[in-house]
């Protein structure tokens, strides 16, 4: 099974700074989505990545999948205390076979 | 739609008992599985279907089993609770078997095994 590391595990800063998110494997995967998970419930898709170098914005979040398809990052720029959750990584293996991180769970103080 | 819906919400064990989480979804997606989460580790998928009548297993099969007789339901069960097992339990459900395909997501199962 291949691995995926996500860092930082815990971020807690003030809202309006910037933060960035990465997500590391020393193998190639497919595809890479993030999803975003709040307490008490299930995770939800943010963004899906399949080309290497691809760049997708979402609002004031940018999603990167790295030239080789082995790292990604999430950007988020001008934190808002609605940002707050638990963001994870995963990536496609053969058939609809995802990998998480552990994930990096983000606290906005405002 | 209600979309992926999950029973119980808590559920507390003793070692031995066994039970089963029940996963419905009615959206008529092919691909479901069962994943747990713990502290620190992620999600790490137990089982998946890819169609009615299909199970395969995933990275942390053992102690449970899964049936998938219908579209709609892939309940997943513990045949007899350990400890090890104390863990939050999500199901998912997928369109189709490719790796673009958007999981959803239950609000998941809070299990404790004492």
């Amino acid at each position: 099974t291949q691995l995926l590391e996500q860092s930082p595990q815990f971020l807690s800063i003030q809202e309006g700074e910037n933060l960035t998110v990465y997500c590391n494997s020393s193998s190639v995967f497919s595809s890479l989505q993030w999803y975003r998970q709040e307490p008490g419930e299930g995770p939800v898709l943010l963004v899906t990545v399949v080309t290497g170098g691809e760049v997708k914005k979402l609002k004031r979040l940018t999603f990167q999948f790295g030239d080789a398809r082995k790292d990604s990052s999430l950007h988020i720029t001008a934190a808002q205390p609605g940002d707050t959750g638990l963001y994870l990584c995963a990536g496609a293996e053969y058939g609809n076979k995802l990998v998480f991180g552990a994930g990096t769970i983000l606290r906005v103080k405002s | 739609n209600a979309g992926v819906t999950q029973t119980p919400k808590f559920q507390v064990l003793k070692t031995g008992q066994s039970m089963t989480l029940q996963c419905a979804q009615d959206m008529n997606h092919e691909y479901m599985s069962w994943y747990r989460q713990d502290p620190g580790m992620g999600l790490r998928l137990i089982h998946y279907s890819v169609g009615a009548g299909i199970t395969d297993q995933g990275e942390v099969p053992n102690g449970y089993n899964v049936s998938r007789s219908t579209t709609e339901d892939f309940p997943l069960r513990l045949l007899s609770a350990a400890p090890s097992q104390t863990s939050v339990y999500f199901c998912a459900s997928s369109p189709g078997t490719g790796g673009t395909n958007e999981q959803f997501f239950g609000p998941g199962t809070r299990l404790t095994v004492l």
